[in-house]
């Protein structure tokens, strides 16, 4: 079974700053028959479902602003998001989708203003 | 538009049943991988069931044998039923779309719906 582990469990940023949260797999996403990692990354505020940032590790669901950016190849994947913005608190979680089911969340990072 | 509304949560006692139900519009649910998600109070994302192509069924370990899904292609309504409830089961229920028509990640997710199980 796979087991997504991210890291900081929470985070406190200024506003202004570079804010970046890890995800690591217990194994490979990357199927090598279309070089794709299976990997997506969510924004989840209180009272709303998740939101799709991520997808493909690395592509900007339709919407999202330029300033998150996700990157990392096989089993070790980065949520970068440029310039904190107050609107960007919430709880950031990553999925592989490697496997049937998909489902693997990680356990969540909680970002705030430092 | 692609909506998902989720409906069927309440306040339940343990040992007992209660149905979801997750209405589709701007798709048809019968052309797409369908799951349930749930997040319990304080606690992150979990993955519950997953409806896929061929009529595969799918359940994490913790509500195999208690949880069923299933849909209705007439109504374009996907279903959890949950029998035996525990405690551990209280969250908030999702009902959310695999992107690509594939086994993919959650493209689209309903608003939630409420899972109270307490005496």
């Amino acid at each position: 079974d796979f087991v997504m582990t991210q890291s900081p469990d929470s985070l406190a940023v200024s506003l202004g700053e570079r804010a970046t949260i890890n995800c690591k797999s217990s194994q490979s996403v990357l199927y090598s028959s279309n070089d794709k990692n299976y990997l997506a990354w969510y924004q989840h505020k209180p009272g709303q479902p998740p939101k799709l940032l991520i997808y493909w590790a690395s592509t900007r669901a339709s919407g999202v602003p330029d300033r998150f950016s996700g990157s990392g190849s096989g089993t070790d994947f980065t949520l970068t998001i440029s310039s904190l913005q107050a609107e960007d608190v919430a709880v950031y979680y990553c999925l592989q989708y490697y496997s049937t089911p998909p489902g693997a969340f990680g356990q969540g990072t909680k970002l705030e203003i430092k | 538009e692609v909506q998902l509304v989720e409906s069927g949560g309440d306040l339940i006692q343990p040992g007992g049943s209660l149905r979801l139900s997750c209405a589709a519009s701007g798709f048809t649910v019968s052309s797409n991988y369908m799951s349930w998600v749930r997040q319990a109070p304080g606690k992150g994302l979990e993955w519950v069931s997953g409806f896929y192509s061929g009529g595969n069924t799918y359940y994490a370990d913790s509500v195999r044998g208690r949880f069923t899904i299933s849909r209705d292609n007439s109504k374009n309504t996907l279903y959890l039923q949950m029998n035996n409830l525990r405690a551990e089961d209280t969250a908030v229920y999702y009902c959310a779309r695999h992107a690509e028509q594939m086994n993919y990640y959650f493209d689209y997710w309903g608003q939630g719906t409420l899972v109270t199980v307490s005496s």
